[in-house]
């Protein structure tokens, strides 16, 4: 099946700070998705996004197919930002998401 | 989108004892999936349910262990059959819309955090 690994693991940053959030799947997709697992474990949906750019306030995504590479962009970090990142991807004919490793978020204040 | 809810939204359980999960949509969807999440891990897949057919299982995970329903295009229920401490995790839902273009996007409920004793 697909993989999907995701990078950096963890990133810690003071308040304000930018970051970028790599996804990497090794197959052609239909699907992909970020995520935003906040500290109570509910899913946010960020963006479906796969291809493209889109922008929704300080959060930013691009993803390139034909490199099989998604980033994802947050600016001006608040401590709210915390938490843990995914992307999913799904084949062409197959509706079932699979999850990447995560990137784990710490904003400190 | 639309509002998924879970019931219940925790719950801590002796060994050996089952546990029934419900998933709520406000709207009619045609497929509804279930993931796991074990502590500190990724989401992984257990079935995708369709209403009026069997669940279909992800390898590692069988239908004695976790059986399904999905009694119609709103409601579905996951049981997690004679726990053990290894299933203590977070359980979720998830349905897929439909976007302009043919393509689907999924939205998911809070979940459900497990703990077993």
């Amino acid at each position: 099946g697909i993989q999907v690994e995701q990078s950096p693991p963890d990133l810690i940053l003071q308040e304000g700070a930018n970051s970028t959030l790599r996804c990497n799947f090794s197959d052609s997709v239909n699907n992909l998705q970020w995520f935003h697992q906040n500290p109570w474990g509910q899913l946010i949906n960020l963006f479906y996004i796969p291809s493209g750019t889109k922008q929704n306030g300080r959060l930013s995504a691009t993803t390139v197919a034909t490199e099989r590479y998604s980033l994802l962009y947050i600016s001006s970090s608040q401590t709210t930002d915390s938490g843990v990142y995914f992307c999913a991807v799904s084949n062409f004919g197959n509706e079932k998401l699979t999850f990447g490793t995560g990137t784990r978020l710490t904003i400190i204040p | 989108s639309a509002v998924i809810s879970q019931k219940p939204s925790r719950d801590i359980c002796q060994r050996g004892t089952s546990l029934t999960i419900q998933c709520q949509v406000d709207s009619q969807v045609t497929m509804m999936f279930w993931y796991r999440q074990q502590p500190g891990q990724s989401l992984t897949l257990i079935a995708t349910a369709n209403q009026g057919s069997e669940a279909t299982y992800e390898s590692g995970f069988v239908i004695d262990k976790f059986p399904i329903s999905r009694p119609n295009l709103t409601f579905s229920t996951l049981t997690v059959s004679n726990m053990s401490p290894e299933d203590s995790s977070i359980y979720l839902c998830s349905v897929e819309f439909g976007l302009a273009g043919g393509y689907n996007e999924q939205f998911f409920g809070p979940g459900t955090r497990l703990t077993v004793l």
